[in-house]
């Protein structure tokens, strides 16, 4: 019940592009999902959460989808850049769980320019 | 605002040893979380810290072990290092105790011999 599954494992795209990845959780306690980014030899940075009250948050270039019902979220990535590419992890938190997060397993983005 | 700060960066140790890594959060946050990531098991959550006490630990065997420190700074220990401990070992802070927006230091490779 405490799995945050990610998909895909690995994503290439082209410069310019969409890219997706999806998470689904099974733990309906949760209450915050932020996406991380982690560049080779550096700790993963917050990108970007939501909180289940809102269906879509945007952030520049980066915007969360958030279905409640299905228990899913996805991390879209608008007009992606070479700069882009990194590990990218989603995550579920619940408040009464205090300090940890339950990642999901990463998606390797790259794009080609 | 300096960010979380781990050290060391690298280290080797042989099997049966022990290490202590340290982390000092970002001024003014009060909550300190570890976490260990692999390639095969991604991150998973070790423990987490605040005032002092353990708030909330991962499914880790107890080799594993923190504490911290009145300044808020963190160390974790692990004790009788088998092959598998080999890992990047990540500290996170947060302001707040059951927050789950975490800033990840850029971690401790540990390599186990």
């Amino acid at each position: 019940q405490q799995q945050v599954k990610q998909s895909p494992q690995s994503l290439i795209v082209q410069k310019g592009g969409i890219s997706i990845i999806n998470c689904a959780y099974e733990n309906t306690a949760f209450d915050y999902f932020p996406w991380y980014q982690q560049f080779p030899g550096k700790g993963p940075a917050l990108l970007i959460a939501i909180r289940p009250d809102v269906s879509e948050k945007k952030e520049g270039r980066f915007t969360i989808s958030f279905n409640k019902s299905a228990k899913q979220f996805s991390l879209h990535i608008m007009d992606s850049q070479p700069g882009d590419s990194a590990t990218y992890f989603c995550a579920g938190h619940g408040s009464s769980n205090t300090g940890k997060l339950i990642f999901g397993q990463g998606t390797t983005l790259q794009v080609k320019p | 605002k300096a960010g979380v700060t781990q050290t060391p960066r690298y280290l080797i140790k042989t099997r049966g040893q022990q290490v202590t890594l340290s982390c000092s959060p970002i001024s003014g946050h009060r909550s300190v979380s570890w976490y260990q990531q692999t390639p095969g098991q991604g991150l998973q959550f070790l423990f987490e810290y605040f005032s002092e006490t353990q708030r909330n630990k991962g499914n880790f065997p107890g080799r594993f072990s923190g504490r911290q420190f009145s300044n808020s700074r963190s160390e974790m220990n692990v004790s009788t290092l088998e092959l598998g401990d080999s890992a990047l070992y990540l500290c996170a802070s947060s302001p707040n105790l059951n927050g789950g927006e975490l800033f990840f230091g850029e971690g401790s490779r540990l390599t186990v011999l």
